[in-house]
């Protein structure tokens, strides 16, 4: 069975320092990763994927992820943190046999001091 | 991209009664889902709503307590029956367009928030 682990219930950062995510994975099968962000009293918005091309990954926002095989990780970094970038953070893992099916970390809160 | 609707937003509503949350997704889409976010906590997935049939439930969660519909390819319906406040969440519709064998993206609703007195 898939599943995700978020290292971090709540990671906080100066303004204009670097963000660091941290998102393990496991899957008996190649899998296909992805970053939500979800806004306060919004719905989940997708910041970037994996689906086996790059392992490095650039999505929207300024933020990267890089797919590392040998240590089942999918960390989220962005050089240099805003105050809007302040909102919870997800990790999700799918793959073509679930369906479409997502499987959810549990969730990091991302805040930003002035 | 596809753009996701629910309604209602939010509700409040008396335990042992029931809800149904609409979502509409403005253009044809192959899969739709169902899922629950609890009070500070992630994303379980409830359901996949089949359209013309059956929907395809998770571990966990039976038809009876959320039964879901999906007459069309691009409207869902999800009903909260018999409510407790432990279904106080919010839920969220999300859906995809696309074929299988590769990566299609997965879009999601606003979320309708639940409370449950």
């Amino acid at each position: 069975a898939q599943s995700v682990t978020q290292l971090g219930s709540h990671v906080s950062v100066s303004e204009g320092a670097l963000v660091l995510l941290r998102c393990n994975y496991s899957s008996s099968v190649p899998p296909y990763l992805f970053w939500y962000v979800q806004y306060p009293n919004q719905g989940l918005q997708l910041l970037l994927k994996y689906t086996s091309a790059a392992t490095l990954v650039k999505g929207i926002n300024g933020f990267e992820a890089e797919f590392k095989k040998s240590e089942t990780s999918f960390h989220l970094t962005k050089p240099s943190a805003h105050m809007s970038d302040a909102a919870e953070y997800f990790c999700a893992v799918s793959d073509l046999g679930q369906g479409g099916k997502l499987i959810f970390g549990q969730g990091t809160e991302l805040s930003v001091k002035p | 991209s596809a753009v996701i609707s629910q309604k209602p937003s939010r509700d409040i509503c008396q335990r042992g009664t029931s809800l149904t949350i609409q979502c509409q997704v403005d253009s044809q889409v192959t899969m739709m889902f169902w899922y629950r976010q609890q009070p500070g906590q992630s994303l379980t997935l409830i359901a996949t709503a089949n359209q013309g049939s059956e929907a395809t439930y998770e571990s966990g969660f039976v038809i009876d307590k959320f039964p879901i519909s999906r007459p069309n390819l691009t409207f869902s319906t999800l009903t909260v029956s018999n409510m407790s406040p432990e279904d106080s969440s919010i839920y969220l519709c999300s859906a995809i367009r696309g074929t299988s064998g590769g990566y299609n993206e997965q879009f999601f609703g606003p979320g309708t928030r639940l409370t449950v007195l």
